[in-house]
């Protein structure tokens, strides 16, 4: 029982380019989610899936797009890489209803030149 | 978006003292979660809470619901240096989406051998 994996652990791209963050758990979650973590700013919600099928704008969408692909999966794409979005992207997943505790990945670290 | 206050920013101790945290609000929360980050990893849950004036021990750590539902706490009994890493609160707000959280900015723990 892995949990909450992701891929990459670390990605450097330059202005303009686009990449795929994967997400998988393995808890049979129905809701998962995307974070950004800044310094001094705390887990900022980008999107979140409340179940499979759905999909839904958090604090800081713009420039993100995700898919949730199946019950396991849910990727984050950045179309045309930013500067402001290098930052450590987590993941995490609950399993729904009135449960609110969430369990993220080890999340991935992004650099944008 | 709106963040949880958590102090302190951070605490720098000896092995062997107790430690205390808050997290406070001037909203009323549904549920309080204590997560700990290591280092180049991703949030770990160690304590939910459900319910005002719930106390929940895990180990060393015991964390409190507040009566007034608007802060909660979490104490670390007799510290040790694998405690070092950093300690957020989360709450689900009463009349909130269910679905999401509000995350605290974190409090830095450094435990001196």
């Amino acid at each position: 029982n892995a949990g909450v994996t992701q891929t990459p652990k670390f990605q450097v791209l330059k202005t303009g380019q686009s990449m795929t963050l994967q997400c998988a758990q393995d808890m049979n979650h129905n809701s998962m989610y995307w974070y950004r973590q800044d310094p001094g700013m705390g887990l900022r919600l980008i999107y979140y899936s409340a179940s499979e099928g759905t999909t839904d704008k958090g604090e800081v969408p713009n420039g993100y797009n995700v898919s949730r692909l199946n019950k396991r999966e849910f990727s984050l794409r950045l179309e045309s890489a930013a500067p402001s979005q290098t930052s450590v992207y987590f993941c995490a997943s609950r399993v729904g209803g009135t449960v609110n505790e969430q369990f993220f990945g080890p999340g991935t670290r992004l650099t944008v030149l | 978006g709106q963040q949880l206050n958590q102090s302190p920013q951070s605490m720098f101790i000896q092995e062997g003292e107790d430690v205390s945290m808050n997290c406070t609000s001037s909203s009323i929360f549904n549920t309080w979660l204590w997560y700990k980050q290591d280092p180049g990893e991703g949030p770990v849950l160690l304590i939910a809470l459900y319910k005002a004036g719930e106390l929940t021990s895990n180990g060393r750590l015991t964390a409190q619901f507040g009566i007034t539902r608007k802060d909660s706490f979490l104490n670390i009994s007799a510290s040790i240096p694998s405690d070092v890493g950093i300690y957020f609160c989360a709450g689900q707000l009463r009349g909130g989406a269910t679905n999401k959280l509000i995350f605290g900015t974190g409090t830095l723990l450094a435990v001196q051998p």
